[in-house]
């Protein structure tokens, strides 16, 4: 498997603008994870879903921000309008959770670096 | 809320020397899954070690192995003997099965030192 793939890899854009980021996560897994990474606050997770269902979106900063998982191998996550405090960069990361042989383990995308002027 | 603090942004070791990293997490869960992953200058985030909390046996993997104290709610790496490419950013993280959410501390710069 290719792993998660994420893009687009890097994001300028100016402020107000809608910004959409995609991901793709390893086949068969039933865990999709989005996260935001940023110097002053760390890894933090903003919504997961479980089998395309989002389960936990008490992450997600405001409105402007959406998430969806249309199917099992896509999910989006969408900021519309973008500000420059949304500077960031944006983690998808997919996991077999613990049925059966999972552990739990995270596999990370290579993450989307967004920048808002 | 399950909370994980990492109290040292920053450290250096020399190479070849053994380093510690603190993690210390707060829940009122009895069961549950620690992990430390490690992000390298080019970003991508691997899993380096993991442990679940109901096994007494602290985890090892070759040169990494934590130390874990539950009822000090504590679960440090080690690293031995470290290397130029241990170079990194370590994320300390924890897991509740009922919920499979993963909470990440908010980090330890590592640099090792030629």
């Amino acid at each position: 498997d290719a792993g998660v793939i994420q893009s687009p890899r890097h994001e300028v854009t100016e402020m107000g603008q809608e910004v959409t980021l995609r991901c793709k996560p390893i086949s068969g897994h039933d865990y999709l994870f989005w996260y935001r990474q940023t110097m002053m606050r760390g890894l933090e997770l903003l919504i997961y879903f479980n089998n395309n269902v989002p389960i936990d979106d008490s992450g997600m900063p405001e409105d402007r921000f959406s998430a969806k998982m249309p199917n099992a191998s896509f999910s989006t996550l969408k900021i519309q309008p973008s500000e420059p405090r949304d500077s960031a960069v944006y983690f998808c990361a997919s996991s077999p959770g613990l049925q059966g042989d999972g552990t739990g383990e995270l596999f990370f995308g290579e993450g989307s670096r967004l920048t808002v002027l | 809320a399950q909370t994980v603090t990492q109290s040292q942004p920053e450290m250096s070791v020399q190479e070849a020397e053994t380093v510690t990293l603190s993690c210390t997490y707060d829940t009122s869960e009895s069961n549950y899954y620690l992990f430390w992953y490690k992000q390298p200058p080019s970003r991508q985030m691997i899993l380096v070690i993991r442990q679940e909390a109901y096994k007494q046996q602290n985890a090892t993997e070759n040169r990494f192995s934590v130390n874990f104290q539950k009822a000090a709610k504590s679960f440090s790496l080690k690293i031995s003997d470290s290397q130029l490419g241990d170079t990194a950013m370590y994320f300390c993280a924890f897991m509740k099965p009922r919920d499979d959410k993963i909470i990440f501390g908010k980090g330890t710069r590592l640099h090792i030192l030629p």
